[in-house]
C-alpha cells in the first residue's frame, strides 16, 4: 500500500535543545497529520496542514512546536525547545483529501528528551 | 469522557477461534478507521468505512453511525494477528481529524 516515510526512527535529544522530524507523505497526498503516542497509550492529534498552512492544531501543540513544508520536499515537525514530556513516538500521516479518506501512516519517529 | 470507547482492552484468544472488537462513539462520527499496530509499532490500515461492512480475508468491520458504533471480526484467528488494536473516529468537521480510542491487546495463543 502507500507509504509514508518518517525519519529519523528513533533520536535521544538533551532537554533545551531543537529536534527537527521529517516526514515524506505519499507522492500524490494533499494532507498532512502529526500524532503523538505515549508509551502504552492511544495516539493523539497534534496538527494537520494543508496547502502551506496548519489547519488545526490541538491543545497538545505548544508552541514549541512548528511544521512546515518548504517547497514541496519533507513536512517536518519542530520542537525548540525539547522538554521531558516531548518523549514518545510521533507519526506522520497524509491524506489524499480533507474529508472521507483514509490516513495513511508512516513507521513512527520515537523521540527520547534526557 | 473519551469520545472512543474501545472493548475489550485486551483479548487472549487461541488459534483458530474467532471473536470481535467493538468501539463505541459518545458523539456523531463521520467515518471509522481500523488499524493494527505491530511490536515495532508500526501502524497498519485494515478499514476505513464510511457506513456498512467491509471484509478482508478473516477480517471484517462494520460502521453504524446511527447507533455510533464499529465492530472488527476476527475469524480464524492467527499468530500473526496478535497486536495491538485501534478504531479511530472521523471528525465531522472539515480536515480528516481521527480521535483514537485506548486500543485492544490481542494476543493469540497457540
Amino acid at each position: 500500500g502507500p507509504k509514508v516515510l518518517q525519519i529519523p526512527s528513533h533520536q535521544i535529544i538533551d532537554m533545551g535543545q531543537m529536534v527537527t522530524l521529517n516526514c515524506d507523505p505519499v507522492s500524490n497526498h494533499l494532507y498532512f497529520y502529526w500524532y503523538k503516542q505515549i508509551l502504552g497509550q492511544q495516539m493523539e492529534f497534534l496538527v494537520n496542514f494543508y496547502n502551506g498552512k496548519v489547519m488545526e492544531k490541538s491543545k497538545l501543540f505548544k508552541d514549541q512546536f512548528s511544521v512546515e513544508r518548504p517547497d514541496g520536499s519533507y513536512f517536518t515537525l519542530k520542537i525548540q525547545p525539547t522538554a521531558l514530556e516531548d518523549s514518545a513516538v510521533y507519526f506522520c500521516a497524509s491524506s489524499l483529501e480533507a474529508a472521507g479518506n483514509t490516513l495513511y501512516f508512516g513507521e513512527g519517529s520515537r523521540l527520547i528528551v534526557v | 469522557g473519551d469520545q472512543v470507547e474501545q472493548s475489550p482492552s485486551a483479548l487472549s484468544l487461541h488459534e483458530g477461534t474467532s471473536s470481535a472488537l467493538r468501539c463505541n462513539f459518545t458523539t456523531t462520527t463521520r467515518s471509522v478507521q481500523w488499524f493494527r499496530q505491530n511490536s515495532r509499532g508500526s501502524l497498519i490500515n485494515l478499514f476505513y468505512l464510511a457506513s456498512g461492512t467491509k471484509e478482508n480475508g478473516r477480517l471484517k468491520s462494520a460502521f453504524d453511525s446511527k447507533e455510533l458504533y464499529s465492530t472488527l471480526h476476527i475469524r480464524d484467528a492467527q499468530l500473526e494477528d496478535s497486536g495491538t488494536y485501534f478504531c479511530a473516529a472521523g471528525d465531522t468537521g472539515g480536515a480528516d481529524r481521527l480521535t483514537f480510542g485506548k486500543g485492544t491487546q490481542l494476543i493469540i495463543q497457540p
